[in-house]
């Protein structure tokens, strides 16, 4: 049973550009969120999908936006990349609210960013 | 608001001994979940344990045990015998349904385990 898959690992982008990040969930699970964490930091819920559409957003700008696909999997994009964007993004799949907080998420192991 | 304090940031235990990490928590719900995931270097985030705010019974599962205690909303988690392969960082969290079940962490505990 495949966990959560994420690509690329590893990317780096310059300063002003624009990144998409993607990831499938979990077998059976519907749900996804994107977490945002920072060297040294715990993890920053940024957003999360469920049915296709965005149901909560954490404090991130615009400029990051999201989208989930009818087979569940999802894409983050972000538009004019900063320097203090550099972090791993973690993409987490779970069952749709409530339940989906009641037994937490599936990780996958995250895409590191690099901003240069 | 919703917060998770790991006021350790790094512990450093020998092989064999016990290691608790310690969690304390704020939240206004009466009704949440608590959580522990450990994160290897590789990145992705372990389930370890999870607890509802209406159970405070503290468990032991294998190496692992927890003490929940609501009256000073700390969630502290320990590891017996601990061996060189649960070096990683720890992190608790704190999902509250109120909120879309997000989940808030805390900056985590950087563990050590010395052969």
């Amino acid at each position: 049973d495949a966990g959560v898959t994420q690509s690329p690992t590893h990317l780096i982008k310059t300063r002003g550009q624009q990144v998409t990040l993607r990831c499938s969930p979990k077998s059976g699970h519907d749900t996804v969120s994107w977490y945002q964490q920072a060297l040294g930091q715990g993890p920053q819920f940024i957003f999360q999908y469920y049915e296709e559409e965005e149901r909560q957003r954490g404090n991130f700008p615009d400029r990051f936006s999201g989208h989930q696909f009818p087979n569940y999997s999802s894409e983050l994009n972000v538009n004019a990349l900063l320097l203090g964007d550099s972090a791993l993004y973690l993409c987490a799949s779970s069952f749709p609210p409530p339940t989906g907080g009641r037994y937490g998420y599936t990780f996958g192991s995250g895409t590191r960013l690099t901003v240069v | 608001a919703q917060k998770v304090t790991q006021a350790q940031t790094e512990i450093s235990v020998v092989e064999k001994e016990d290691v608790t990490l310690d969690c304390v928590y704020e939240t206004r719900d009466t009704t949440y979940y608590l959580f522990w995931y450990k994160q290897p270097p590789s990145g992705e985030l372990v389930f370890l344990i999870r607890r509802n705010s209406f159970d405070e019974q503290n468990e032991i599962s294998g190496r692992y045990s927890w003490n929940f205690q609501k009256s000073t909303s700390s969630f502290n988690f320990t590891i017996t015998a601990s061996q060189v392969v649960d070096s990683a960082v720890y992190f608790c969290a704190l999902s509250d349904p109120n909120t879309g079940n997000q989940f808030y962490f805390g900056t985590g505990t950087s563990l050590t385990v010395i052969p």
